[in-house]
């Protein structure tokens, strides 16, 4: 079954700490995304990695930290220095070689920070 | 700057029509996307526009001017499955293929 996981679905860390969230995939895809979602809120953009071994900041990319060392794995960490990091975080990924370009969802995983 | 406008929420009747609009004022254009968005899930694709007209996939159409900066979803014979969020997202001209993303429109499905 070729799809996006994800892992934890649900997540709770303690103020200060670290903490990363995993994004596997096995559709072959080049691209892959890493996206914020607060409650009301269209989908923002935290980093983005085109090819392996290379990414870029997003739109708000700040108190976040990424790396792409495998095409299938793009983890998230979300650091103490994030001020609000209780959100639904998504990672998508794309193939980039075809016309449609489209982004493929996992299912999410939603960060609580007590 | 970049600038993405879609309703907060809509209403609809099970078996009706209903039209979800989409503006948008970006610095470039590579097409426009909408995904569907069950609460607490992922979004989910339903239609790629990049040239002026409507795409029609089943029960769902999507419509682009560019000239104007606007785009529709139109879903037909609703279902109360269809109860969701539905999100309008602009991908950019440059090399980044980046999409920017509206904030959604919550449509509730009522019998």
């Amino acid at each position: 079954d070729g799809g996006i996981t994800q892992s934890p679905k649900y997540l709770f860390r303690k103020e200060g700490q670290n903490v990363t969230l995993s994004c596997e995939q096995n559709l072959n895809h080049d691209a892959m995304y890493w996206y914020r979602q607060d409650p009301g809120q269209g989908l923002r953009l935290i980093y983005y990695s085109q090819i392996v071994n290379d990414f870029q900041k997003g739109d708000i990319a700040e108190g976040y930290s990424v790396s792409r060392e495998k095409k299938e794995s793009f983890p998230l960490t979300v650091t103490s220095a994030q001020k609000n990091p209780t959100a639904f975080y998504l990672c998508a990924s794309s193939i980039r070689r075809s016309i449609t370009d489209t982004q493929y969802f996992g299912p999410g995983t939603r960060l609580t920070v007590l | 700057g970049q600038n993405i406008d879609q309703p907060t929420e809509m209403t609809a009747t099970e078996g009706a029509i209903v039209q979800i609009n989409c503006t948008y004022q970006t610095s470039g254009f590579n097409g426009l996307f909408w995904y569907q968005q069950h609460a607490g899930e992922a979004p989910t694709f339903l239609s790629y526009n990049v040239l002026d007209g409507l795409e029609e996939k089943g029960r769902f159409s999507s419509f682009l001017s560019r000239s104007k900066g606007y785009s529709y979803l139109l879903l037909k014979e609703l279902q109360m499955k269809d109860s969701a969020s539905y999100l309008c997202a602009v991908r950019e001209a440059d090399s980044s293929y980046k999409l920017i993303f509206g904030s959604g429109t919550r449509l509730l499905v009522r019998p």
